[in-house]
């Protein structure tokens, strides 16, 4: 079954530093997209990255990056330099159902606080 | 850039009646889903369109039906609205690529 697991519910940085947000995920199929998004308390759903299985690199968008370690069926968000405003819900989602076409499925989410 | 639409942004309705979501997708993408993500939930795919075609069907009741139109704007259609249907509803858009952007999300609450 494909799935993907968020064991971190909650978490606290200091501001500037580093932070890393674990994702696992669970899919027979060969050809698949992983994706984080940050959910603030205002609701929206805010992409942030994306890593396609065949990817060779891993992926970064400034702050964000995707640490892909594709043997562990693993894909963890780090956001560097920590700042107040990172302070939401970080969600992980696998594209399923084939295609580029397929829809998301997500994990529980990690909380994500903030100390200044 | 132009992002997802949606409206309402908010919605009240009491058990038993019906509601009407829409969403308008950024311009040129060619697939729009629908997700419902309940209070403290994670987001569940409801349905999603290809090209106007309904391509894939998730969690989504019986109760709810959904099209997609010639302009490419979406509704979702909610009857017999019960207590559980109290959520966020997110319309999110692609174009045969990578991301999935979402709309801002409708927050339905029945009474």
């Amino acid at each position: 079954a494909q799935k993907i697991t968020q064991t971190q519910p909650g978490m606290f940085v200091q501001e500037k530093e580093a932070v890393t947000l674990d994702c696992t995920y669970d899919t027979s199929d060969q050809s698949y997209g992983l994706f984080w998004y940050k959910q603030p308390s205002s609701g929206e759903m805010i992409f942030l990255i994306y890593q396609g299985s065949y990817d060779e690199q891993n992926a970064t968008e400034g702050r964000y990056s995707l640490n892909f370690q594709k043997a562990r069926k693993s894909a963890n968000l780090v956001i560097s330099a920590s700042q107040l405003g990172d302070s939401a819900m970080y969600f992980c989602a696998m594209r399923v159902n084939g295609g580029s076409q397929g829809n998301l499925i997500f994990g529980k989410g990690t909380k994500l606080s903030v100390k200044p | 850039a132009a992002g997802v639409i949606q409206s309402p942004r908010h919605l009240i309705k009491e058990k038993r009646e019906t509601a009407t979501l829409k969403c308008y997708p950024i311009p040129r993408h060619d697939t729009v889903y629908w997700y419902q993500q309940g209070p403290g939930q994670d987001p569940q795919f409801l349905i999603s369109f290809y090209e106007k075609m309904q391509s894939d069907k998730g969690s989504i009741p019986d109760r709810f039906s959904a099209q997609q139109f010639s302009d490419y704007h979406s509704e979702l259609n909610m009857s017999s609205l019960e207590l559980g249907d109290s959520a966020l509803y997110f319309c999110a858009s692609s174009l045969a690529s990578n991301e999935q952007f979402f709309g801002p999300g409708t927050r339905l609450t029945v009474l």
